[in-house]
């Protein structure tokens, strides 16, 4: 079976500051992860994904992460948070074949201050 | 270009009351679709996938019932409404084959049971 956690479900940071949303995962096989974004009643957006390739995975408005096989992690960073980061943000964990089932975090909200 | 469309963005029902959310894909045939639940906290909750028209499997029992008459029309439905089926509802769809399970989702609907 497949999970992910996200450890924190807030988090907050400066305006400027490093952002850093960490996720861990739990798969038997190699896994697909992704991050999705979230703003206010609205659906989930995709940022980035690992699918095998790079490792260090570059996404939409600046963000990146890095699958650490050892470490069975894929935490999401940002040099410099900027307010319109804030945001609830999930990770997701999937696999090749089957149906393509999708097992989303609980998610981390964002909180940016100026 | 592929687009998702859900309807209507916000709901309030009363208890008892039937439902009918309806979510439809434009720009490609054939695709996956799923619902989701998304709770405060609680992150998002798989409840119906679709392979194909008339093709529905549940992950978790309850209240609601979905129908896939079309190969992009996806349904949600309840017959009577629980204080418990308020939430965010989330349609999303994703390619057969290809793209790495990525799904794509619609913009929700807010549905407050009363």
């Amino acid at each position: 079976a497949q999970s992910v956690t996200q450890l924190g479900s807030h988090v907050s940071v400066s305006e400027g500051a490093l952002v850093l949303l960490r996720c861990n995962y739990s798969s038997s096989v190699p896994p697909y992860l992704f991050w999705y974004v979230q703003y206010p009643n609205q659906g989930l957006q995709l940022l980035l994904k690992y699918t095998s390739a790079a490792t260090l995975v570059k996404g939409i408005n600046g963000f990146e992460a890095e699958f650490k096989k050892s470490e069975t992690s894929f935490h999401l960073t940002k040099p410099s948070a900027h307010m319109s980061d804030a945001a609830e943000y999930f990770c997701a964990v999937s696999f090749p074949g089957g149906y393509q089932k999708v097992t989303f975090g609980i998610g981390t909200k964002l909180q940016v201050i100026p | 270009s592929q687009t998702i469309h859900q309807w209507p963005a916000t709901l309030v029902q009363p208890v008892g009351s039937p439902l009918s959310l309806e979510c439809t894909v434009e720009g490609t045939s054939n695709p996956n679709l799923y619902w989701y639940r998304q709770a405060a906290g609680r992150g998002l909750q798989l409840l119906f996938y679709s392979v194909g028209i008339g093709q529905i499997s549940s992950e978790v029992p309850q209240n609601l019932s979905a129908s896939r008459p079309q190969d992009r029309q996806f349904i949600l439905s309840s017959k009577k409404l629980l204080l418990s089926d308020s939430g965010f509802y989330l349609c999303a769809w994703s390619i057969v084959a290809g793209e790495k399970n990525i799904q794509y989702f619609g913009a929700g609907t807010r549905l407050s049971v009363l």
